[in-house]
């Protein structure tokens, strides 16, 4: 069964690019969380897919932005990336349900380093 | 908006030495508790959770949560750690009801020597 997977690994661009970052979920997952790790901090909200759409989203600007697709994969957008932007880009999936809270399971990340 | 607090930045242990790391959050109504770690070079994976009931909770690898809803804490136990945990541990909290996005503490990055 595999886990959560996202792509690439590493990605290295410079300001006043733009990047795209890809996830898959966890088989039988329909939910697609993405958050922003600073180094040395904890992860923070970015948004959340569920369905195709955008369900929450968090305190960051409208640079960045995010698909869903039919298969429940997902995609994170950054548009003219800052050097604030670099971190770790971690996505997480869950199962939507009646109950409030779901278990997030978590994917190995993309680290990105704006130059 | 809710937010989480884990004061203790960096713990340093001896093998088989007692560990609790301190979790505190902050919001008004009922609250899921999750805590996540953060081994080396590897995902984040989740350790154990509380959603109701029994507010002592147990997880993988012989942790153990109390949760305390008068203290709004959540702290992480375990009462003989080993050099395999040596990892960063991170609280996160969901607040009950239609919000599901994680608020995650700091960290606490938990160094055990050989």
């Amino acid at each position: 069964d595999a886990g959560v997977t996202q792509s690439p690994t590493h990605l290295i661009k410079t300001r006043g690019q733009q990047v795209t970052l890809r996830c898959s979920p966890k088989s039988g997952h329909d939910t697609v969380s993405w958050y922003q790790q600073a180094l040395g901090q904890g992860p923070q909200f970015i948004f959340q897919y569920y369905e195709e759409e955008e369900r929450q989203r968090g305190n960051f600007p409208d640079r960045f932005s995010g698909h869903q697709f039919p298969n429940y994969s997902s995609e994170l957008n950054v548009n003219a990336l800052l050097l604030g932007d670099s971190a770790l880009y971690l996505c997480a999936s869950s199962f939507m349900s009646g109950r409030a809270a779901e278990t997030q399971y978590f994917g190995p990340g993309t680290r990105l380093l704006v130059l | 908006a809710q937010s989480v607090s884990q004061h203790n930045h960096h713990v340093i242990l001896s093998e088989a030495a007692s560990l609790e790391l301190g979790c505190n959050y902050s919001y008004g109504g009922t609250v899921n508790l999750f805590w996540y770690v953060q081994y080396p070079g590897q995902h984040l994976q989740l350790l154990l959770k509380y959603f109701s009931g029994d507010p002592l909770v147990k997880g993988i690898k012989g942790f153990e949560a109390e949760f305390i809803k008068s203290k709004f804490s959540f702290n992480l136990r375990k009462p003989s750690v080993q050099w395999s945990d040596t990892a960063e541990y991170f609280c996160a909290v969901n607040p009950s009801g239609s919000a599901r996005q994680l608020t995650f503490g700091s960290g606490t990055q938990l160094t055990v020597l050989p």
